[in-house]
């Protein structure tokens, strides 16, 4: 099965500054990976998903890579802001036996937090 | 728009008891999980239903069974509750398989004593 690697340590970071963070697999090459926010208390949110075949994708502040080579994820916040302090989550699709529904395994979160 | 809606939010439970977790999603979607989530541990996928009127275990489906009641409805029934199912249940839903986000409810906060 897929396993997922995020650092467990939280991440500080001062307001304004990139917060990158990592998102490391092995076994198979997923065909995607996808992105999440999770607020205390809430349910995880998607934020971006990038192919197999897209280094790079963006979403205003947000940049995620994708190294298939390296099997390697990078998650980053451009002049962030205390509002961006959450656990964020990042998931590749489960290979099932039948190959059917979207399932996701999810690593364990990176926590940040971003100081005024 | 309510997205994914999941009942109770807090639940206490005795060892021994049964309860069912509901979920509905309003959103059309295909395919819904359930997922644990426990601290150090992270999302596990408990069961899933690809489309409605099929179920299949996930990583962890022990101690636990499922319903599609039909397309907006994915129920999680705990029959004989236990201390190690204390957890944080999230349902979620997508359209359709592979490729496409998740959309998480607000989770029901279980504990087992």
């Amino acid at each position: 099965s897929q396993k997922i690697e995020q650092n467990s340590e939280a991440l500080n970071i001062q307001e304004g500054k990139t917060a990158t963070l990592t998102c490391n697999y092995t076994n198979y090459s997923p065909a995607y990976l996808q992105w999440y926010r999770q607020d205390p208390g809430r349910g995880p949110v998607f934020l971006l998903l990038i192919r197999e075949n897209e280094k790079e994708k963006r979403k205003e502040r947000l940049k995620v890579t994708f190294d298939t080579t390296l099997k390697q994820s990078l998650f980053h916040i451009t002049a962030s802001q205390p509002a961006d302090s959450a656990t964020y989550l990042c998931a590749l699709p489960t290979r099932a036996l039948n190959n059917a529904g979207n399932m996701l395994t999810f690593g364990g979160g990176t926590r940040l937090m971003v100081k005024p | 728009n309510a997205g994914v809606t999941q009942t109770p939010k807090f639940q206490v439970l005795k060892t021994g008891q049964s309860m069912t977790l509901q979920c509905a999603q309003d959103m059309n979607h295909n395919s819904m999980y359930w997922y644990r989530q426990d601290p150090g541990m992270g999302l596990r996928l408990i069961y899933y239903s690809a489309s409605e009127g099929t179920t299949d275990k996930g990583e962890v489906p022990n101690g636990y069974n499922v319903s599609r009641l039909n397309k907006r409805e994915f129920s999680l029934r705990l029959e004989s509750a236990a201390p190690s199912q204390t957890s944080v249940y999230f349902c979620a839903s997508s359209d359709r398989p592979f490729g496409t986000e998740a959309f998480f409810g607000q989770g029901t906060r279980l504990t087992v004593v």
